[in-house]
């Protein structure tokens, strides 16, 4: 079965200071892993996935992830957090069954000035 | 280029009414999905259709149905609405099952049942 976990509901950062948000998988078979921001009132953009290749995966806005496959993680991550990556974070891994999405809980990512 | 555009955008019902949502995409995608937010819940799937012609429930299907009308427009219907729809309901696309390439997203109906 798949599944996908964000332990933390929220993370707070001081802008310029280095983020993280966390995820961890579960899935048979390869991972495919994706990460989506939302804003309010907005549906989800794609920031960037991992299919196959190198575990340091870059993305949109200077959001880069690092796949790890032992601890079956996939934390987004950014050197320099910026007052307008304030939003709503989601991880997601694709399942096998026709291509569907399993989304984690979301990650509430606020920065402040 | 408007990607995924969903139609309304906010609607307020009563208990038992019926109501569709409705979704087309130009992106000349081959899969469609619909899927619900709730908060603390992340996004859960409802129905989605593979190709033109098909469609599958998800894990939350009760209550919904929905239609492939054509390989642009995958429309959602409640048949008769209850408070514990309340939510926001998103589409989504991409260019075929088990594709690499992310789905891409309208901006949502906020649908609110009294």
């Amino acid at each position: 079965a798949q599944s996908v976990a964000q332990p933390e509901d929220q993370v707070n950062v001081a802008e310029g200071n280095p983020l993280t948000v966390k995820c961890t998988y579960s899935v048979s078979g390869n991972p495919y892993l994706f990460w989506y921001v939302q804003y309010p009132n907005r549906g989800l953009q794609f920031l960037l996935k991992y299919i196959t290749g190198d575990n340091l995966v870059k993305g949109s806005y200077g959001f880069e992830a690092e796949f790890n496959k032992s601890q079956t993680s996939f934390h987004l991550k950014k050197p320099s957090a910026l007052v307008s990556d304030s939003a709503l974070y989601f991880c997601a891994v694709r399942g096998s069954t026709l291509g569907r999405l399993y989304f984690g809980r979301g990650t509430q990512l606020t920065v402040w000035p | 280029n408007a990607g995924v555009t969903q139609t309304p955008k906010f609607q307020v019902l009563k208990t038992g009414q019926s109501m569709t949502l409705q979704c087309a995409q130009d992106m000349n995608h081959n899969s469609m999905y619909w899927y619900r937010q709730d908060p603390g819940m992340g996004l859960r799937l409802i129905y989605y259709s593979a190709s033109e012609g098909t469609t599958d429930k998800g894990e939350v299907p009760n209550g919904y149905n929905v239609s492939r009308l054509n390989k642009r427009e995958f429309s959602l219907r409640l048949e008769s609405a209850a408070p514990s729809q309340t939510s926001v309901y998103f589409c989504a696309s991409t260019d075929r099952y088990l594709s690499n390439q992310p789905q891409h997203f309208g901006d949502g109906t906020r649908l609110s049942i009294l």
